[in-house]
């Protein structure tokens, strides 16, 4: 299994669509978990992190199920300045641990 | 606005060539990390070090690959000689060494070996 997976898409929404992308992870000691974005040519920048409890950033929300190993991002009212790849980020397990692997994204396109 | 910046941003060279590529960190982070985006394998951390030590470099390919760095504001990552599966995008990325894992991450250096 595959330490950080993701469907690849791509995803290809109309304007003001909800889309949901999924994660899981194989690491049950990983401590972070993060959603990455990229641009097309472009480096990654941090989305938001994902805690626990869920956590909501404007139209963004992020969910992590530690029991499933699962972590979510909910994009509503999509926009087209969102189509990007999407990263789905797991740092590895222990305090002070900082490698993070990366999933190879998600891809979506928004469509006017 | 404080960035990590990489040089050159794209390179092309033949096969046996050897190539370097620089990093130089956000001023104030002590932990700089090296990544390999391919479309195949996706991103793969390759090293990285803390406060200049380096701390992890099974990502890398030992006969071939090497980093360093030889002060807090700069970071290589060399190969010798280089060969046609490097083509890759190398990425340089720092943090403050928080543990809250927001790398920031420099605009890559693009490596083309024929």
């Amino acid at each position: 299994r595959k330490e950080v997976e993701q469907d690849p898409g791509p995803f290809n929404v109309p304007e003001g669509a909800t889309v949901a992308f999924n994660c899981t992870y194989s690491n049950s000691a990983s401590q972070s978990f993060f959603w990455y974005r990229q641009d097309c040519r472009k480096e990654p920048k941090l989305l938001m992190s994902v805690y626990s409890s869920g956590n909501e950033d404007g139209r963004f929300t992020a969910q992590l199920n530690r029991a499933s190993q699962y972590i979510s991002l909910l994009i509503r009212d999509s926009k087209l300045s969102d189509s990007a790849t999407y990263l789905c980020v797991v740092n590895g397990a222990g305090a002070g641990s900082y490698q993070l692997t990366f999933g190879k994204g998600t891809k979506l396109s928004v469509i006017p | 606005d404080a960035r990590v910046t990489q040089t050159p941003r794209h390179k092309v060279t033949e096969m046996g060539q050897e190539v370097t590529m620089r990093c130089q960190p956000i001023l104030g982070h002590n932990t700089v990390f090296w990544y390999r985006q391919t479309m195949m394998q996706g991103l793969e951390l390759l090293a990285y070090f803390r406060n200049r030590a380096p701390l992890d470099d099974s990502g890398m390919p030992k006969d071939r690959f090497s980093a360093e760095m030889p002060d807090a504001t700069l970071a290589t990552l060399k190969i010798q000689p280089s060969e046609p599966r490097d083509s890759a995008v190398y990425f340089c990325a720092s943090d403050r060494d928080t543990g809250f894992g927001e790398q920031f991450f420099g605009p890559g250096t693009r490596l083309t070996v024929l």
